[in-house]
């Protein structure tokens, strides 16, 4: 079974702060694609990153970075020197194999304080 | 621009009456999908279709439907709605290579009375 779990319900942070959003996964697929979403108090599903189970470098853009670590099954997404307009919900999602189907986390609420 | 729209994007109806959520999109997409988020469940799978004529159950599927007769559209209807079924309906759709990406609608909020 496939499963994406994220044990932070709520964060909340001062604004410069740098931040850490965790996520671990589920799979049996060998090939697999993990993925984060920010949802901003607006209500849509921004797409933020795509990555294949095949490559394990870290992405950085901008002041966002994304471990992704095979061995310990985590897709983790730092914040660094946070920012007010960084609040939102955050989804890391796993799609597996050749279903092109997402399943979702249930959300990490950041809320970044000024 | 090629894009992913829904409508309407609120509704409130009764209990029992059979509600009908568009989705459209643009981008000649083959792959389209329901989800419904609710307060600690995150996104939920409803129903899937991977082309015209073909439609998938996904993890809450019960008391819902849907149809595909063109690549652009895939209606959800709600047969016969219940208070449950109050959420938001997020609509989306992907290409068929590997390296796509699901790209999301601006979501329906529906109220059950």
């Amino acid at each position: 079974a496939q499963k994406v779990t994220q044990a932070q319900t709520e964060i909340s942070v001062v604004e410069k702060e740098d931040v850490t959003l965790d996520c671990v996964y589920e799979t049996r697929d060998t090939t697999y694609y993990l993925f984060w979403y920010k949802q901003p108090p607006s209500g849509e599903l921004v797409f933020l990153i795509r990555r294949n189970s095949f490559d394990e470098q870290n992405e950085i853009s901008g002041r966002y970075s994304w471990n992704f670590q095979k061995s310990t099954s985590s897709f983790n997404f730092t914040i660094t020197a946070s920012q007010v307009v960084d609040s939102a919900v955050y989804f890391c999602a796993l799609e597996g194999g050749a279903t092109n189907k997402l399943i979702f986390g249930t959300g990490t609420l950041l809320a970044v304080q000024p | 621009d090629a894009e992913i729209t829904q409508s309407p994007r609120h509704k409130i109806t009764e209990t029992g009456r059979q509600v009908t959520l568009a989705c459209h999109q643009t981008w000649n997409h083959n792959n389209m999908f329901w989800y419904r988020q609710d307060l600690g469940h995150g996104l939920r799978l409803i129903h899937y279709s991977y082309g015209v004529q073909d439609t998938n159950k996904g993890e809450v599927s019960d008391g819902y439907s849907v149809s595909r007769s063109n690549t652009e559209d895939l209606p959800l209807t709600l047969e016969s709605a219940a208070s449950s079924q109050t959420s938001v309906y997020f609509c989306a759709s992907r290409g068929s290579g590997s390296t796509d990406t699901q790209y999301f609608g601006p979501g329906t909020r529906l109220t059950v009375l």
